[in-house]
Parts: C-alpha cells; sequence; structure tokens
C-alpha cells in the first residue's frame, strides 16, 4: 500500500514530553518530507529532506526536530516546545527531481493530554 | 514565496452532477500543479496533475485546467459519485534549484466534497 509507513497509528503524549514519530519507505526514494495537517489548515510542510545526511526546515519548523541517517528512515521528533502539537502528522517521500509525485504514508494522529 | 489559495472549502453536488475546485497562486515561477484526493481517515493520494506547457489534462472523468496568465487552475469532476466524496488539495511547485525549497509543494487549505445519492 505505498511502501511508505508510519508508527504508531495514534499517540498520546503528556504535556512536557518529547515524542518521535517514525517513517520508513522502501521506494528507493531521495526525498522525504514531513506535514502537519488541522481542520481547515491544510497540510503543512515541517521539514524536509533531498539526501540522506541532509535536511532543511519547512514553513513550521518550531518545536520540531528530525534526521536522516538512513534514506529509507526519517523520523520526526515534536518536542515540548512546540505549544500546539495534537494534530496529524503525514509523512510523504518522492523520488529526485522537482516534478515526481509524492506518496504519502497513512499518518500519525498525536493526542496531547 | 508561493501561496496558493482554494475554493470553496466545501462542494455539495447530486450525484450525477460536475464539479469545479478552484485554485489560484501566486508565483509565476510555479510550473507543476497537482491534485491530491484524501478520504476520510485515509492518506492524500495524487488523482492527476499537469504541467505549465499544457493547459488541459483529462482522464476518464477528472480534469484540469490551468490559466498560467491568470495564475488559476482547476479540478473538474464530471458525472460524480458517491465515492468521490473526499477532501480534495491542490498545490503547486516550481521545480527550480533542486537543492533548495522551490520544489517543494504549497499545498492549498482543501476541498470537502459531498456527493449526494
Amino acid at each position: 500500500d505505498g511502501g511508505i509507513t508510519q508508527s504508531p497509528k495514534y499517540l498520546f503524549r503528556k504535556e512536557g514530553q518529547n515524542v518521535t514519530l517514525s517513517c520508513e519507505q522502501n521506494l528507493n526514494h531521495d526525498a522525504m518530507y514531513w506535514y502537519r495537517q488541522d481542520p481547515g489548515q491544510g497540510l503543512r510542510l515541517i521539514y524536509y529532506s533531498q539526501i540522506v545526511n541532509d535536511f532543511q526546515k519547512g514553513d513550521i519548523a518550531e518545536g520540531y526536530s528530525v534526521s536522516r541517517e538512513k534514506k529509507e528512515s526519517f523520523p520526526l521528533t515534536v518536542t515540548s516546545a512546540q505549544k500546539n502539537p495534537t494534530a496529524f502528522y503525514l509523512c510523504a517521500s518522492s523520488g529526485r527531481g522537482p516534478h515526481n509525485e509524492q506518496f504519502f504514508g497513512p499518518g500519525t494522529r498525536l493526542t496531547v493530554l | 514565496g508561493e501561496n496558493v489559495e482554494q475554493h470553496p472549502s466545501t462542494l455539495s453536488v447530486q450525484e450525477g452532477d460536475s464539479a469545479v475546485i478552484k485554485c489560484t497562486y501566486s508565483d509565476s515561477a510555479s510550473n507543476y500543479f497537482p491534485w491530491y484526493k484524501q478520504e476520510l481517515g485515509k492518506r492524500p493520494q495524487l488523482i492527476i496533475d499537469i504541467r505549465s506547457n499544457v493547459g488541459e489534462k483529462k482522464d476518464q472523468r477528472i480534469a484540469v485546467t490551468l490559466n498560467k496568465t491568470a495564475k488559476h487552475f482547476s479540478l473538474h469532476i464530471t458525472e460524480t459519485q458517491p465515492e468521490d466524496s473526499a477532501v480534495y488539495f491542490c498545490a503547486a511547485s516550481s521545480g527550480l534549484n533542486y537543492g533548495g525549497s522551490q520544489g517543494n509543494l504549497i499545498f492549498g487549505k482543501g476541498t470537502k466534497l459531498s456527493v449526494k445519492p
């Protein structure tokens, strides 16, 4: 189902805790992305990585961190500095080049208690 | 940077009618315009895309038109069916300078389409 997976599907966090969302792809894609989806807000880019060991901030990077140590993996950490972390998080990947389709994972719904 | 506006935010049609969703973009350098469909609780999936060297593209009941001069593009769904009910997102990117941010997709806020049987 697309070759890109995210875990867990649902995640609950207490205020003040850091949590890490997993994203793995077996599509041999160079580029990977993290989006945040809120009702009525569309998809907003948090971080992206176009190649291993390199990543860049997106439009709403504050309070988030990422790593890209392997081509297949692009984990996202939601830190305690993120003021409103409750949201649906989507990971995506695409091949190298400017007009390649982005394939999305199934998403992780994070709720802060 | 690029800004994408999408209208309407909600759209309700009767089964068999046509549905049209419109998007405008601000960056004249944008040259790639995909449309994604997201069913309830599912991941977004690409349904059609268009590049700036063409004005229209069609795939069965779905078509996309692009007006570069006016900087707007539209999704047309004909003979709508209940399974077309979903949230639709338009997006735009310039594809320039792949090593930078210009190639990233900028998404509209989405249109929730409801097709009533």
